[in-house]
C-alpha cells in the first residue's frame, strides 16, 4: 500500500516563526510535490522536486522554501510564517512518467 | 495564466440524475488530463485520467480538444459521490509539473 506521510496534521505557529512541514514517502517516487489548498482557490503548486537536491518553482513560490536532501523526504521551510500563509498544505508524490500523484493527508497550518 | 477551469464551485442533484461536472483548459500542446476526487475526511486521489480511457465508479469524461474540455459525467449519481472534485492538467509525459482547478463540491441529495 503507497504512503505519504506528513509530520503534522493541525500545527499552529505565530507570525515570524519559522515553520517545518515534513513530508516522507515510501514508494521510492522520484517526484515530489508541495501544495496549498484553499477553498475557491483549489490546489496551487508552490514547489515541485524531481530528484535529490533538485527543485523547481511552482506558482506561488514566494515566503516559501524546500529541501530534499534524500529521496523520500521533501520539506517545505516557511521562512518567516505570516496570516496569510495560513493553509492546508499537501504533500504529494508520483513516479516518473506516472500521472498518478499520491497525497498525503494534509498539514492545517494556523498562523497567528 | 489560469490553466484549469472550473466554474462551478458547487453543484447539487438528486440522487439518480445525471451529473456533469465542466473542466476547461488552456494549453497549447497537448497535456494530459486528470479527476482527482476528495471525499470528506480523506486524501485526495485519482478518479481517472483521459488517457486510460475508463469509466470509475461510473465517472467518465471525454477530452475534447475543440472544445478544450474535459467534462466529467456520471449518468446517475449516487450520495456515495458527493465530494469535492479537481481537474488537474500536466504539461507533458515527464509529469513533473501538475495545475489544478479550484474545484466543484458535488452534492447528492437523497
Amino acid at each position: 500500500d503507497v504512503k505519504v506521510t506528513q509530520s503534522s496534521r493541525y500545527l499552529v505557529k505565530r507570525t515570524g516563526e519559522k515553520v517545518f512541514l515534513e513530508c516522507v514517502q515510501d514508494m521510492d517516487h522520484e517526484n515530489m510535490f508541495w501544495y496549498r489548498q484553499d477553498p475557491g482557490l483549489g490546489l496551487r503548486l508552490i514547489y515541485f522536486s524531481y530528484d535529490v537536491k533538485m527543485k523547481e518553482k511552482g506558482d506561488i513560490p514566494e515566503g516559501y522554501s524546500v529541501s530534499r536532501e534524500k529521496k523520500e523526504r521533501f520539506s517545505l521551510i516557511l521562512e518567516s510564517a505570516s496570516t496569510n500563509q495560513t493553509s492546508m498544505y499537501l504533500c504529494a508524490s508520483t513516479p516518473t512518467g506516472s500521472g498518478e500523484q499520491y497525497f498525503g493527508p494534509g498539514t492545517r497550518l494556523t498562523v497567528t | 495564466a489560469q490553466r484549469v477551469t472550473q466554474p462551478e464551485k458547487l453543484l447539487s442533484v438528486f440522487k439518480g440524475a445525471p451529473v456533469e461536472l465542466k473542466c476547461n483548459y488552456s494549453y497549447s500542446g497537448s497535456p494530459e488530463l486528470f479527476w482527482y476526487v476528495q471525499y470528506s475526511r480523506q486524501r485526495l486521489q485519482l478518479l481517472l485520467r483521459h488517457i486510460s480511457r475508463e469509466s470509475i465508479k461510473g465517472f467518465t469524461a471525454d477530452l475534447n480538444k475543440g472544445e478544450t474540455s474535459f467534462h466529467l459525467k456520471k449518468p446517475f449519481a449516487q450520495e456515495e459521490d458527493s465530494a469535492m472534485y479537481y481537474c488537474a492538467l500536466s504539461p507533458g509525459n515527464n509529469f513533473n509539473k501538475f495545475y489544478f482547478g479550484s474545484g466543484t463540491k458535488l452534492n447528492v441529495k437523497p
